[in-house]
């Protein structure tokens, strides 16, 4: 069983639609983090969260993106109004050095 | 500004021969190193990882040399098989927690049989 599960797999939404991704960490972590990585590129960082809130953000980390934990299980990363340069891969991390990725969301915006 | 870079996009290798990726990074006060391997559709899985105390370290058929004079890192795997076929990442950190990983833009590892 997968130390990070992120759901859904693939998501394809139409630009301005909000979207709302999800990781499921199996045993108990401090740290959480989101990253993107568009198709060919390297993976890159948007947020940390830690203590129930953002330890650090990214450029890309704007206003239209948002972090929970809302039941201290549950991480999510919403979207609030897609762009078409949203479309990426979004993986969810936890660990405080060495990190697990997830095996990532496909977002696609048409 | 922080930035990692790998010097060669793809590599290609003959089965059972040893491969090496390098990859160079700038800011001087990253503290810890980690490479990891990502399959087509997948997320970066972890390989090894190196410490700035130490200048190599080794794994199951993978060593991780750092040189911090220059800035340099490299991975080697050692009788490479095709399900080493996969796209490769350092990235940089510093320890502490909850710092993040600035990743290289990946070398494309490709096993020729």
């Amino acid at each position: 069983e997968p130390e990070v599960t992120q759901t859904p797999s693939h998501q394809v939404t139409q630009m301005g639609q909000e979207v709302i991704l999800r990781c499921v960490p199996i045993s108990n972590h401090l740290y959480f983090y989101w990253y993107r990585q568009i198709l060919g590129q390297k993976v890159e960082f948007l947020v940390s969260f830690y203590n129930n809130e953002i330890s650090e953000k990214s450029e890309i980390f704007d206003d239209q993106f948002s972090v929970e934990r809302p039941d201290g299980s549950n991480f999510t990363l919403k979207i609030r109004s897609t762009k078409l340069e949203d479309s990426a891969m979004y993986f969810c991390a936890v660990g405080q050095d060495g990190y697990t990725f997830g095996s990532g969301t496909r977002l696609t915006v048409v | 500004g922080e930035s990692v870079g790998l010097h060669l996009p793809t590599l290609s290798v003959q089965e059972g021969d040893n491969s090496i990726i390098n990859c160079a990074y700038s800011n001087s006060a990253s503290d810890y190193f980690i490479w990891y391997k990502q399959e087509s559709g997948k997320g970066p899985q972890f390989i090894i990882d190196i410490r700035s105390n130490m200048d190599k370290r080794q794994g199951q058929r993978v060593t991780v040399l750092l040189n911090k004079t220059v800035k340099h890192l490299s991975l080697q795997i050692a009788a490479t098989q095709p399900g080493d076929s996969a796209v490769y990442f350092c990235a940089e950190t510093l320890t502490g927690g909850g710092n993040k990983l600035t990743f290289g833009t990946g070398t494309q590892l490709k096993v020729e049989l």
